[in-house]
């Protein structure tokens, strides 16, 4: 398995607390991204990284903002916690340009907001 | 029409029989496609990439139709370890959609 660990696993947080959500990877992966799942839709993109600094929006980002300052580490914020926030949160690596899309994930954050 | 659609199931088959499952999607730019399977309340694993020409891995076999835009896992034997929630992924411009999946049962 591929070495990616998340923390916490569990949150229980109140509408409008800041809530941040670590990734860490020991694989030296250059891509990382942030997925929450909700049932109905699938796993959605939140944001994503390219590289240390580098990071883009996906496709559900309001509300969220990412930070990646070391290659093992991509953190996930959320600024003031809404319940509509309230899923399970993944993070996943991937290795090069060639091989994105084979994305390995690690074991989830499930985050309720109150 | 959502990007990626699957079957959500649930599939309940017997153990030993072959279940397929369908993914239709919706970009015809799309050029990566995947199955993911996903165990209850665990995080997603790569199953299986499918390839144009289509590919087995042991009891699973992958099948990419472009010109109807679906994409096949076929799964021989069934095994109750294969009970699972099996993923469709396909690439849309650097980032991949994912179906919502579907749910195969396999009975004792």
């Amino acid at each position: 398995d591929a070495g990616i660990t998340q923390s916490p696993r569990h949150k229980v947080t109140e509408t409008g607390t800041p809530v941040t959500l670590r990734c860490h990877q020991t694989e030296n992966h250059r891509y990382m991204y942030w997925y929450r799942q909700d049932p109905g839709h699938g796993l959605r993109l939140i944001h994503y990284s390219y590289g240390v600094k580098d990071t883009d929006k996906g496709e559900v980002s309001d509300g969220y903002s990412v930070s990646r300052s070391k290659t093992e580490d991509f953190l996930l914020t959320l600024e003031s916690a809404t319940s509509s926030q309230t899923s399970v949160y993944f993070c996943a690596i991937s290795e090069s340009p060639g091989r994105a899309y084979e994305q390995y994930f690690g074991p989830g954050t499930r985050l309720t907001v109150t | 029409r959502k990007e990626v659609e699957q079957d959500p199931g649930p599939f309940n088959v017997p153990e030993g029989a072959t279940v397929a499952f369908n993914c239709t999607y919706s970009n015809s730019a799309s050029q990566s496609f995947f199955w993911y399977r996903q165990d209850c309340r665990k995080e997603p694993k790569l199953l299986m990439s499918v390839y144009s020409s289509g590919n087995e891995d042991g009891r699973f076999t992958a099948q990419l139709n472009r010109a109807s835009q679906y994409i096949s896992l076929l799964i021989r034997d069934s095994k109750l370890s294969d009970s699972a929630t099996y993923l469709c992924v396909v690439d849309a411009t650097n980032k991949l959609i994912f179906g919502t999946g579907t749910l195969l049962a396999v009975q004792p």
